[in-house]
């Protein structure tokens, strides 16, 4: 069974940029038609769809959050990750990797346990 | 954007008894529709892609249907564990997610 889990400083001042790696398990991040990718859930409010990358390196973003978002892949450590940019109050929250299928906005049919990351001084 | 709204936004039923959530679209998604279960602690999992298909491993109990801007997913005789968030989504247009049902034990 698939497992993926997130990792990374809980804790993010602002204007910094917030760092999380997801590590992939039981699979491999070079298999044909999976795309990996990244969710989030402020406090009390939705998800959010962030974005994904194929292993090849080709990377579909979420526009509402502009160029702040990056993704990146290693398949030599099984792992992909996630840098957001001049973070603010209005990004902490809980940030999810994930494994989406077949298309760039394909289901998402493995999820991580989710990592709670705060933005404060 | 395409807006998903769920309701109920809280739904309190017994075990045993039938759950019926409903999530619509701000405009159609065709049925390109899934369901996702949260729970503390754990990580989420698929339950329903493509409006009515099943994901692997799921029990029967769970029914998706609907297309277009109608959805509904249907627990059949709540199990405890069945005691959940049930978040929709689409991706006929990006992705986005409903504000979630969140099934409570009466």
């Amino acid at each position: 069974q698939l497992q993926l889990q997130e990792s990374g400083p809980g804790l993010v001042k602002p204007s910094e940029t917030l760092s999380l790696t997801c590590s992939v398990s039981d699979g491999s991040i070079t298999s044909s038609f999976y795309y990996w990718g990244w969710i989030r859930q402020p406090p009390g409010k939705g998800l959010e769809w962030i974005g994904n990358i194929y292993y090849s390196g080709s990377t579909y973003y979420n526009p509402s959050l502009g160029s702040r978002v990056s993704i990146a892949v290693d398949t030599s450590k099984n792992q992909f990750s996630l840098k957001v940019s001049s973070v603010t109050a209005a990004d902490t929250a809980v940030y999810y990797c994930a494994r989406q299928r077949g298309y760039s906005y394909g289901w998402i049919d493995y999820w991580g346990q989710g990592t709670l990351v705060t933005v404060s001084s | 954007e395409i807006v998903l709204t769920q309701s109920p936004a809280t739904l309190s039923l017994s075990p045993g008894e039938r759950a019926t959530l409903s999530c619509r679209a701000s405009q159609s998604v065709s049925r390109y529709l899934a369901w996702y279960q949260f729970k503390p602690g754990q990580a989420p999992r698929l339950l329903i892609y493509d409006a009515s298909n099943r994901a692997t491993g799921i029990p029967a109990r769970f029914t998706g249907s609907g297309s277009g801007t109608d959805f509904t997913l249907t627990i059949n005789g709540l199990e405890p564990e069945d005691f959940a968030v049930y978040y929709c989504q689409q991706r006929s247009s990006l992705l986005t997610f409903g504000g979630g049902t969140k099934v409570e034990i009466k």
